[in-house]
Parts: structure tokens; sequence; C-alpha cells
């Protein structure tokens, strides 16, 4: 079975800031999909980010990049230039490549934005 | 715009009550999941649709019960709700083959 591991359950990033939330998963699939899911209080799950295993390149998204390094199977998110609307629940995720959006969830990251 | 919504937003029931939830999208996707989320754990998967068909994680308590009458809507029934089932449940969309998930705000159960 796969397992998805965030070992910082709680981050602090004061605002325009740079701060990295770590991820390590396990698995024995060859084709697979991570992801990095934002979840504001009391609002939706919403997709930061998304990488295919078989992408060598990191996945960018504006202030949002991961560093992807398959051999050590770790998935790491780094937010740039930290704004205040950044604060959330931040959850790694992983879906094997024919599982059709069945997602395995680390347990989250509470991250806070420092004004 | 488009989206998927949860109703209600806030639910309590009593031990043992029965309670439903439901989702409803307006992305006329195929796929639709329910995930429980408990208090500082990670979402799970309880079971997804693929279009009509039903399918049911293996660690999913028979409690938990789900129904999809159209594309539009799905139903979480859980028939005798423990205390052990407070959690806040997701509801999620995706079209057939694509690994992103489209959530819903969410539903927090709370059983007395």
């Amino acid at each position: 079975a796969q397992t998805v591991t965030q070992s910082q359950p709680e981050m602090s990033v004061q605002e325009a800031e740079t701060v990295t939330l770590s991820c390590t998963y396990d698995t024995s699939e060859s084709d697979y999909y991570l992801f990095w899911y934002k979840q504001p209080p009391s609002r939706q799950m919403i997709l930061v980010i998304r990488q295919e295993a078989y992408k060598q390149q990191n996945a960018t998204e504006n202030r949002f990049s991961v560093n992807f390094q398959k051999a050590a199977k770790s998935f790491s998110l780094k937010i740039s230039d930290s704004q205040l609307g950044d604060a959330a629940m931040y959850f790694c995720a992983y879906a094997g490549g024919t599982s059709y959006g069945k997602l395995t969830f680390g347990q989250g990251t509470i991250l806070t934005v420092h004004p | 715009d488009a989206m998927v919504i949860q109703n209600p937003r806030y639910q309590v029931t009593q031990f043992g009550k029965p309670v439903t939830l439901s989702c409803s999208q307006t992305l006329n996707h195929n796929v639709m999941y329910w995930y429980q989320q408990k208090s500082s754990q990670a979402p799970k998967l309880l079971f997804h649709y693929y279009d009509k068909d039903f399918n049911n994680e293996a660690d999913t308590p028979d409690n938990f019960q789900s129904r999809r009458p159209n594309t539009s809507f799905c139903f979480l029934d859980i028939r005798s709700p423990g205390l052990g089932d407070a959690a806040m449940y997701l509801c999620a969309t995706s079209i057939p083959g694509a690994n992103v998930l489209t959530f819903g705000a969410g539903s927090r159960l709370t059983v007395l």
C-alpha cells in the first residue's frame, strides 16, 4: 500500500519570505502522480500543483514550485514571496497511474503566515 | 460558476440517528468521490462512483452507504452514526482518467 508522510505538523513564515513544506511517500508503482492541495479554514480544498512521476522537470505554478526527488521518494513544496492568503492546511497526496483520483493523503501541514 | 456544492455545511445528529449528506455538481464530471476527514487526520476515501458504477473501499464501514440518482447528485447516508463518525465529509469530482479533483467545501458532522 502507498503511504504519504508529512513530517511537519505546523510551519510558519513571514510575509514575502520563502517556505518549504516536506513530503515523502512510499510506493512500488512506477506510474503515479503527486499533488499538493491547499485547504483554507472552512473552505474547499484546491489543487496547488501537480507532478507526473515520469517527468523529470519539477512542476512550477507561479510562486509555487516543487522539488521532486524520485529516487528518494521526496516531494517538497516551495512557496516563494509568501502572502497572507497562503495561510492554510497543505496536504501532499499520491495517486497511482490507474487509480483515477483515488488519492492517498498525508497528514497535512498547517502553514501560518505572519505579517 | 461551475462548482461542487455540499449541503448542509454543518450537521448535528444524535448517536444512532440516520443522517444524509448531499453533494451536487455543475461540472458534469463522471466520477464522484466521498472522503472522510477526521480532526487532524488525512482525508480518507470512502467510496466513489464512475457514472452509476459504485466502488466501495475495502475498509469503509457498512454503516456508510451512498446513492447517485443522476450525474449531478450524490448522497452519503450514515445509517447509525457513532461518536467515531464525527468528521468532515468531503465530496469531490473528476473526469475519467484525470487525477485532478474538484472538491466541495465539506460537510462537518457532529454526533452527540
